[in-house]
């Protein structure tokens, strides 16, 4: 099937400081990623539609000024937490799809 | 998207068939049923999916019923590998909106020794 990675799998950081959490497709082009989030124990949040060239769309609830994304070509899509704060700790994963999504792998993201 | 309702978890003997049911009685005629698992800390995983015939791939088989109103994901002979949250995911097939899914709270499958 195919492969959507992201970087970093972990990443931990000050409160107050911003964090860029990077989304490939490696076999095909996707003019539409999906970024979700997770909390423990809980299942996937779908945050944001994050749409080649364009602005992304985000769900209701979601702060598009702190969840900044930008998605400048059909194979990438960065999502940037910024001024990150303990309660933004959370699992990140963004998907991409053909006919069915394909989702990364994830990322860890612990604010200290 | 229509609604999902799947039993919070499950257990299967190693070896052994696991029948993961779900209901989805508001789906509409275009949309088709997916399944997701989540192994814990990764990305979840494509499993199979399908409109209104049976399906089956390497992984599983999908037994959807003549109404529509629920299915099954069948995993033929578990292993503990399989052990993951489960997602049945009703949607719109066949566009680019695919990776937008609505996830509910899934079945949580252990599969013990």
């Amino acid at each position: 099937g195919a492969v959507v990675s992201q970087h970093p799998s972990w990443v931990i950081c000050k409160s107050g400081t911003s964090v860029k959490i990077e989304c490939r497709s490696l076999d095909f082009q996707a003019t539409t990623m999906f970024w979700y989030r997770q909390f423990p124990k809980q299942s996937l949040m779908l945050m944001a539609t994050s749409n080649e060239g364009s602005k992304a769309t985000y769900e209701q609830g979601v702060e598009k000024d702190k969840f900044l994304i930008n998605h400048a070509s059909l194979t990438l899509s960065t999502l940037t937490v910024t001024s990150a704060h303990p309660e933004d700790s959370s699992f990140y994963i963004c998907s991409a799809s053909q006919h069915e999504a394909f989702f990364g792998q994830g990322t860890r993201l612990t604010v200290v | 998207d229509a609604k999902t309702t799947q039993p919070p978890s499950m257990d299967c003997a190693e070896g052994r068939a696991a029948n993961l049911p779900c209901n989805h009685s508001t789906i509409s005629g275009n949309e088709y049923v997916y399944w997701y698992r989540q192994i814990h800390s990764q990305g979840p995983q494509y499993i199979i999916h399908g409109l209104k015939n049976n399906e089956t791939n390497e992984m599983a088989s999908l037994i959807i019923t003549e109404d529509r109103k629920s299915s099954t994901l069948i995993l033929p002979h578990a292993t503990l590998r399989d052990t993951a949250v489960y997602y049945c995911i009703v949607r719109v097939g066949g566009s680019n909106q695919g990776g937008k899914l609505i996830f509910g709270q899934g079945t949580e499958l252990s599969v013990k020794p």
